[in-house]
């Protein structure tokens, strides 16, 4: 069975800080993991994903993930939080051989304080 | 491109009611997903289609649930005898099927709420 855990249920940060939303997974095989934002009364919308290669992926605002395989893990990282960037985020995973099921963790509330 | 969209965005029914949901996928995608998000957790999975082909079903999904996606384009997800336990905000995502299984992001619609009295 496939899991993810997002250990922190709030993340605060002030603007100008960077930020880091933690993610760990569990799956048989090689994962393919996402980040998705919610933004209030707004669906989710995709931000990045790792599916092979460097390690270090690049996505939408400005963030960031690093996909660490020894330690499961595929923490959102952004150099420079601005408030806008306070939302609902959630770390997602996929297998190839069970291609049409994400598995997605609880979710981190990030607060950039100004 | 007018992206996902569901309808109703809120349904409040009485229990043992029938309700239903339509999601109109974004149209070039033949992928079509219905995930359930209730307070305090992330989506959990229920069903994908490939076109109108319906290729798995969660075991979170019973009896009382089915969802169809008749000519390829948009779904229906019905739920039977409602249940309070039913009341959840039901999401819909499409996406294109990626030339390697399993690494297309999703696109999700605003979701629709239900509310079980």
């Amino acid at each position: 069975a496939q899991s993810v855990a997002q250990p922190e249920d709030q993340v605060n940060v002030a603007e100008g800080n960077p930020l880091t939303v933690k993610c760990t997974y569990s799956v048989s095989g090689n994962p393919y993991l996402f980040w998705y934002v919610q933004y209030p009364n707004r669906g989710l919308q995709f931000l990045l994903k790792y599916i092979t290669g460097d390690n270090l992926v690049k996505g939408s605002y400005g963030f960031e993930a690093e996909f660490n395989k020894s330690q499961t893990s595929f923490h959102l990282k952004k150099p420079s939080a601005l408030v806008s960037d306070s939302a609902l985020y959630f770390c997602a995973v996929r297998v190839w051989t069970n291609a049409g099921k994400s598995t997605f963790g609880d979710g981190t509330t990030l607060t950039v304080k100004p | 491109d007018t992206g996902v969209s569901q309808d109703p965005r809120h349904k409040i029914t009485k229990r043992g009611q029938n309700v239903t949901f339509r999601c109109d996928p974004i149209s070039e995608h033949n992928r079509l997903y219905w995930y359930r998000q209730t307070l305090g957790q992330g989506p959990e999975f229920l069903t994908y289609f490939q076109n109108e082909a319906q290729l798995e079903k969660s075991r979170l999904l019973s009896d009382r649930f089915s969802a169809e996606r008749p000519k390829g384009s948009f779904s229906t997800l019905e739920i039977q005898r409602t249940e309070q336990g039913d009341s959840a905000m039901y999401l819909c995502a499409s996406s294109l099927r990626a030339q390697a299984e399993g690494t297309g992001e999703l696109f999700f619609g605003e979701g629709s709420r239900l509310t079980v009295l």
